[in-house]
């Protein structure tokens, strides 16, 4: 089983709104992480947790707050966005703790920010 | 510095043809990791093949065969006998023992499978 899940599937929000993305798996992975792709690019990574622990930030602005509550769930809050912030926002397990294991992806989130 | 390169960036083909994906990488570490995923328009990211820098052997699953030659830093992925389902963009990836859990991906390649 290689399921990750992302809710909500689609996301409309205005600049001045609050929203959280979440991310669940239950592989018992102990690493997960966030990537942002815009439209015709790859993915890019924003942040790595590790055994719920917070590894890797990619110089993500603050207007986007991670948070893993527990090995199985992965949260991103939203607050201020900006229009070119309007991505696909994925999220990704994986098994090994070294980080070097396989990336597992969940659906995404679509994010349009007004 | 690491690096993947796929210079094609859509390719289009009808049904039944078969199909090669370039890779080319560039890393300065002598242990690291490659891979190809399939981003079908729903968007989500499926993982196809993980290959080690230490495993060379050529891997042939159903349709799809991948041609991993270290000496010119290459991981090719065909499809045989395309299928309308096989349109999606492919990203190939590379994970270095420095780089620990960031996949730096190619800018990818778009499959089109016309009937």
């Amino acid at each position: 089983d290689t399921e990750v899940t992302q809710t909500p599937k689609h996301l409309v929000m205005g600049m001045t709104n609050k929203k959280s993305l979440k991310c669940e798996q239950h592989m018992g992975h102990r690493a997960m992480y966030w990537y942002k792709q815009k439209a015709k690019k790859p993915p890019e990574l924003m942040f790595v947790y590790s055994y719920e622990k917070l590894s890797i930030n990619e110089s993500v602005p603050s207007r986007f707050s991670p948070e893993c509550p527990n090995s199985s769930l992965l949260n991103l809050h939203l607050h201020a966005l900006q229009p070119e912030d309007s991505a696909l926002y994925l999220c990704a397990s994986s098994r090994r703790d070294s980080l070097l294991g396989t990336q597992y992806f969940g659906p995404g989130t679509r994010l349009l920010v007004l | 510095a690491q690096k993947v390169t796929q210079a094609q960036t859509e390719i289009s083909v009808v049904e039944k043809e078969d199909v090669t994906l370039d890779c080319v990488y560039e890393t300065r570490d002598t242990t690291y990791y490659l891979f190809w995923y399939k981003q079908p328009p729903s968007g989500e990211l499926v993982f196809l093949i993980r290959r080690n820098s230490f495993d060379e052997q050529n891997e042939i699953s159903g349709r799809y065969s991948w041609n991993f030659q270290k000496s010119t830093s290459s991981f090719n992925f065909t499809i045989t006998a395309s299928q309308v389902v096989d349109s999606a963009v492919y990203f190939c990836a590379l994970m270095t023992t420095d780089s620990w859990g960031k996949l730096q991906f190619g800018a990818g390649t778009q499959v089109v499978v016309t009937p």
